[in-house]
Formats: structure tokens, C-alpha cells, sequence
């Protein structure tokens, strides 16, 4: 069965102190893997896609990879202002065009 | 652009009420999606559409939910009649849609709550 998790379920970090989140998945025929970011009240915000193996993507602290069986957003020398929600999408080929969301990982950085 | 729009941002209604959502896609983007997002079950998808036709709905929980799109650029979520476990944030979201892959863009939500 298709299943996309996250853990931790929340992380809680001193600013500056670097850390990972993970999101594993087991679909058929990924074609995707996407990581949003959402702030309480809001809607998710793109940040990055991974299509294969072995990719990475960065951005400013946060950078992203990909395995064949999960994914990881990379954190270094977090700030408060990276306290957020962050959620893993994967698009695989027997879901059609849909997006099938992990339940996020809740992070907060405290001064 | 001014990405995807929602209205209304936040809506109290009472049980068996109907309540329409609404949704206006970034422009030139062919799929829209409507997804609910809840602290137990997150973030699921009820349909989402292609060139203004329904393709998937089978996230949609029950017959007192329809969605429409009449044009590239305006969708609706109706309930009709309105229960309390409908009470959530739904989400609108749009992509273009060259192939697989590309990421999707959501609205700020309308937060629902059926009393």
C-alpha cells in the first residue's frame, strides 16, 4: 500500500543547532517529491521538487535529497523565523495528477 | 501574479446551511485542485480538475459536497447541507500541468467552522 510519512512529528531546536527531517514513501513510479513549508493560518509554500535519486536541492539553510525510499530537508544554523510546519508531497504515477501529502513535521527554533 | 484566491477566509455557518467556497486559479494554470486539511487527518484531497473537467472525486466524502468549474479562471466547493464534522480548512491549489512533476501552488485557505 502507498503510504508517505514524517517524522519527527515535532522538533524543537536552540537557533543555530542544525538538524534533519525525513519523509519516507513507498508508491509506485514516483514522478515527484515535493517539500512545502506552511506558517499557522496559511496555505503551503513550494519549496523544493526532487525527481530521482541521488538529487539535492538547496536554499539558503535548508537544503533537500533524495533517496530511493525517503527524502531529507537538511536544516543548518536554523532561525526563529524557520519555525514552521514542513510538509512532503509525492507525485506518483497511479495517483494520476494528484499530490499525496505526509502529515508534516512541526518545527520550532527558539532563540 | 497574485497567486491562487480563496474567499472567504474564514466562514461560521450553521448545521445544515449551505456554504460555498470559492477559488481563483493562477492564470494559464490547466489543474486546480481542492483539498481539506484537518489536525487528524491533514491535508486530503476531495477532487481536482483538468481544463475545467472533473477528473478525480473520489476524495469526496459524501453527496452533500460538489465542486464546479465553469471556467479556466473560477471554481466552487459547495456543502449542502453543512455538519459539524465538515468544519475545516480547505485549501485551493493550481499547477500547470507540462507533464509530470511540476509543483502545485495553494491559496491561503477558508477556514470553516459549522456550528
Amino acid at each position: 500500500e502507498d503510504q508517505v510519512t514524517q517524522s519527527p512529528e515535532a522538533l524543537r531546536l536552540q537557533e543555530g543547532e542544525s538538524s534533519s527531517l525525513n519523509c519516507s514513501y513507498t508508491v509506485s513510479g514516483l514522478r515527484g517529491l515535493f517539500w512545502y513549508r506552511q506558517d499557522p493560518g496559511k496555505g503551503p509554500e513550494f519549496l523544493f521538487t526532487l525527481y530521482s535519486a541521488g538529487e539535492e536541492k538547496e536554499k539558503e539553510r535548508l537544503k533537500a535529497t533524495l533517496t530511493k525510499k525517503e527524502s531529507f530537508l537538511h536544516i543548518t544554523a536554523p532561525k526563529p523565523e524557520d519555525s514552521a510546519t514542513y510538509l512532503c508531497a509525492v507525485q506518483a504515477g497511479g495517483y494520476g495528477q494528484n499530490f499525496v501529502f505526509g502529515p508534516g513535521t512541526r518545527l520550532s527554533v527558539l532563540p | 501574479d497574485a497567486g491562487v484566491i480563496q474567499s472567504p477566509r474564514h466562514e461560521v455557518t450553521e448545521m445544515g446551511q449551505e456554504v460555498t467556497l470559492r477559488c481563483k486559479p493562477i492564470s494559464g494554470h490547466d489543474y486546480l485542485f481542492w483539498y481539506r486539511q484537518t489536525m487528524m487527518r491533514g491535508l486530503e484531497l476531495l477532487i481536482y480538475f483538468n481544463n475545467n473537467v472533473p477528473i478525480d472525486d473520489s476524495g469526496m466524502p459524501e453527496d452533500r459536497f460538489s465542486a464546479k468549474m465553469p471556467n479556466a479562471s473560477f471554481s466552487t466547493l459547495k456543502i449542502q447541507p453543512s455538519e459539524p464534522r465538515d468544519s475545516a480548512v480547505y485549501f485551493c491549489a493550481s499547477r500547470r500541468g507540462k507533464g509530470w512533476g511540476t509543483e502545485a501552488f495553494f491559496g491561503q485557505g477558508t477556514r470553516l467552522t459549522v456550528v
